[in-house]
């Protein structure tokens, strides 16, 4: 039902930056903050950024997320092994009266 | 520390009920939603609705609803989810999230995994 879009996949190289776009609409993203959340395989998801931007206490900061219109994007700056996880977008939306997940990014580290 | 933990695994055979608890400890259980979040095998995440622990009035997502069921027992600061008639698709982890501010979801529990076999 997820109508945040993401690409399937993502990689680079340590020490490359990557950035992951979510794409919504105006009910969703263009109305409300976006969140983003880490998982790593067979553990719960965990907040990496909110209102957008904002980085939890915790969360090294080559991560950063903005924020245009209907899209979203999160950059992984000065890439690590450590990284290698999958990655959601997530708004509230007007429309539907539901919380939404993007559809998933799996970063990989080459 | 905000501790959100879940009961364990469950394998259950298609038309049984299941309940999962999610206990919370760390902070006042009434002053944050609890939500929970399905994540079917090899599949993303998605919202299933969540329950307000003031109030106790639950809010379901379209795909949930008539089979699902949130509670609370604020006694013991624990929030339940109950899905019966249960079909093999409903094979998952479910996860509950603290809503802070609603939808921020801050803490995670560890996930409950349902197994729906004959």
């Amino acid at each position: 039902q997820s109508v945040l879009t993401q690409p399937p996949s993502a990689s680079g190289t340590p020490g490359q930056r990557v950035t992951i776009s979510c794409s919504g609409s105006s009910s969703n993203i263009g109305s409300s903050y976006v969140f983003w959340y880490q998982q790593f395989p067979g553990t719960a998801p965990k907040l990496l950024l909110y209102r957008n931007s904002q980085r939890p206490s915790g969360v090294p900061d080559r991560f950063s997320g903005s924020k245009s219109g209907t899209s979203a994007s999160l950059a992984i700056s000065g890439l690590r092994s450590e990284d290698e996880a999958d990655y959601y977008c997530a708004a509230w939306d007007d429309s539907l009266s539901a919380y939404l997940f993007g559809t998933g990014t799996k970063v990989t580290v080459l | 520390q905000v501790q959100l933990v879940q009961s364990g695994s469950e394998l259950k055979k298609p038309g049984a009920s299941v309940k999962i608890s999610c206990k919370a400890s760390g902070y006042t259980f009434s002053n944050s939603d609890l939500n929970w979040v399905r994540q079917a095998p090899g599949q993303g995440l998605e919202w299933m609705g969540r329950i307000n622990t003031n109030t106790g009035n639950p809010t379901y997502a379209q795909n949930f609803t008539g089979r699902f069921v949130f509670s609370l027992d604020s006694s013991v600061s624990t929030a339940y989810l109950q899905i019966s008639s249960l079909k093999a698709d409903d094979t998952a982890v479910y996860y509950c999230a603290r809503g802070l501010r609603v939808v921020r979801f801050d803490y995670w529990g560890q996930g409950s995994l349902v197994t729906v076999s004959s």
